[in-house]
């Protein structure tokens, strides 16, 4: 199976700062990757596929990244309703796998 | 508009079983696999296993093996996911979710919370 990692597990951030997630798979798994966001009591959100292709209606400031093994989620200017947990998950091979999250919290 | 709309919540004894249904709207039913992903009290996310309508092979996680059953009713639209012998450990909000062609979960439904409990 391949084990996903994410980095950090929390940041404090005020709004109008810019934030990067990073994600690491065990083993390169080309761009499959998806990044998703998750709000307290709700179901997770679609936001980014293929490593960089932002989902219809995502806002321009976020951003994906990356190839192979290391990847990276920012967003640029951080507005009050990005305020969540993120998730990246690997789409390269079965079992579908997830990294553990990373909480976006208020400085 | 796609929408995933999911049974209520279960409470249920450790050792019985738990059938969750997924009724989907707004696209074609049979042109994408239906999944199931868990995410148990304060965890993250946890892939559980999916069925494509059209083609009717299920698949699972290995640590499911032997306690998962997943189906899917096209004259309804409606998948099902199994969960026997439950224990403690298996509660979660269970959540159907369509896959994408490229493996992504592009649209979730509400949310099943599944509470085992004696």
């Amino acid at each position: 199976d391949i084990q996903m990692t994410q980095s950090p597990s929390s940041v404090s951030a005020s709004v109008g700062d810019r934030v990067t997630i990073t994600c690491r798979a065990s083993q390169a798994i080309g761009n499959w990757l998806a990044w998703y966001q998750q709000k307290p009591g709700k179901a997770p959100k679609f936001l980014i596929h293929g490593a960089s292709t932002l989902q219809e209606g995502v806002p321009s400031r976020f951003r994906g990244s990356g190839s192979g093994t290391e990847f990276t989620l920012t967003i640029s200017s951080l507005q009050p309703e990005d305020f969540a947990t993120y998730y990246c998950q690997q789409a390269n091979s079965f079992p579908l796998t997830f990294g553990p999250g990373t909480k976006v919290e208020i400085k | 508009q796609v929408q995933l709309v999911q049974s209520g919540a279960e409470l249920k004894k450790p050792g019985s079983s738990v059938k969750v249904s997924c009724t989907a709207s707004g696209a074609p039913f049979s042109v994408y696999a239906i999944n199931w992903v868990r995410q148990a009290p304060g965890q993250g996310l946890e892939w559980v296993g999916g069925i494509h309508p059209k083609f009717g092979t299920p698949n699972h996680a290995q640590k499911f093996q032997g306690r998962v059953t997943i189906t899917a009713d096209t004259s309804t639209s409606t998948s099902y996911m199994e969960l026997s012998s439950l224990r403690s450990d298996d509660a979660a909000i269970y959540y159907c979710v369509r896959l994408t062609g490229g493996h992504y979960f592009d649209y979730w439904g509400q949310g099943t919370l599944v509470t085992v409990s004696s």
